[in-house]
């Protein structure tokens, strides 16, 4: 099992590009997430999805969008990207919302300039 | 809401010392709690979980135990190593989120 994978590793974009941040996982989880960690900050949620076709706003959506076609892949969308969205996104996915573990990809380092 | 209040960093310990890293939590209901732990350049990996009150987590010497009285899930260790050197996240679970503590960073000196 590969677990969580995400591509690419590292990218820069410049004000106003769009973007898509691509996680699969292969553990059959009906739940995802997307993540953005700041420098010297915790994780942020920014949408969830706890199955093919439902997705749902976490704490900081605005300028994001997610799709969940299947239950292998919940990619993230960066329309008109910003400086602010400058941060580190990781994808999790998990086998429920509440008793069980979410397993991390290894992140995606973007940078908006 | 529901929150992860833990303590704030940076820590710098010996190696072998006795390490405390505190966490508190507020909640509806009747969450599960988490450690997670990050090193460098990596994504967060689970380190240990409790999901009901008096249960105790453990992993590779680290415990902690879920008090609901107090509503805290401290974590520590007996004696800390060189490659416990990352960053500790406390985090809770309810309903459909998961909700991170800020993060608490540890260096450990030889």
């Amino acid at each position: 099992n590969a677990g969580v994978t995400q591509t690419p590793k590292f990218r820069i974009l410049k004000i106003g590009q769009s973007m898509t941040l691509q996680c699969t996982q292969d553990m059959n989880h009906n739940y995802m997430y997307w993540y953005r960690q700041d420098p010297g900050m915790g994780l942020k949620l920014i949408y969830y999805s706890v199955g093919a076709g439902i997705t749902d706003k976490g704490e900081v959506p605005n300028g994001y969008n997610v799709s969940r076609s299947t239950t292998e892949d919940f990619p993230l969308r960066l329309e008109l990207a910003a400086p602010s969205q400058t941060s580190v996104y990781f994808c999790a996915s998990s086998w429920d919302s509440t008793y069980n573990e979410q397993f991390f990809g290894p992140g995606t380092r973007l940078t908006v300039l | 809401g529901d929150s992860v209040t833990q303590m704030e960093g940076p820590v710098t310990l010996s190696e072998e010392a006795f390490l405390t890293i505190n966490c508190t939590y507020t909640a509806t209901g009747y969450p599960s709690l988490f450690w997670y732990v990050q090193y460098p350049g990596e994504g967060l990996q689970l380190l240990l979980k409790a999901t009901k009150a008096d249960d105790k987590g453990s992993n590779k010497g680290f415990e902690a135990t879920y008090r609901k009285e107090t509503t805290s899930f401290h974590l520590e260790k007996g004696s800390v190593q060189v490659s416990d050197s990352a960053v500790y996240f406390c985090a809770l679970s309810t309903g459909n989120q998961f909700y991170f503590g800020t993060g608490t960073s540890l260096t450990v000196i030889p």
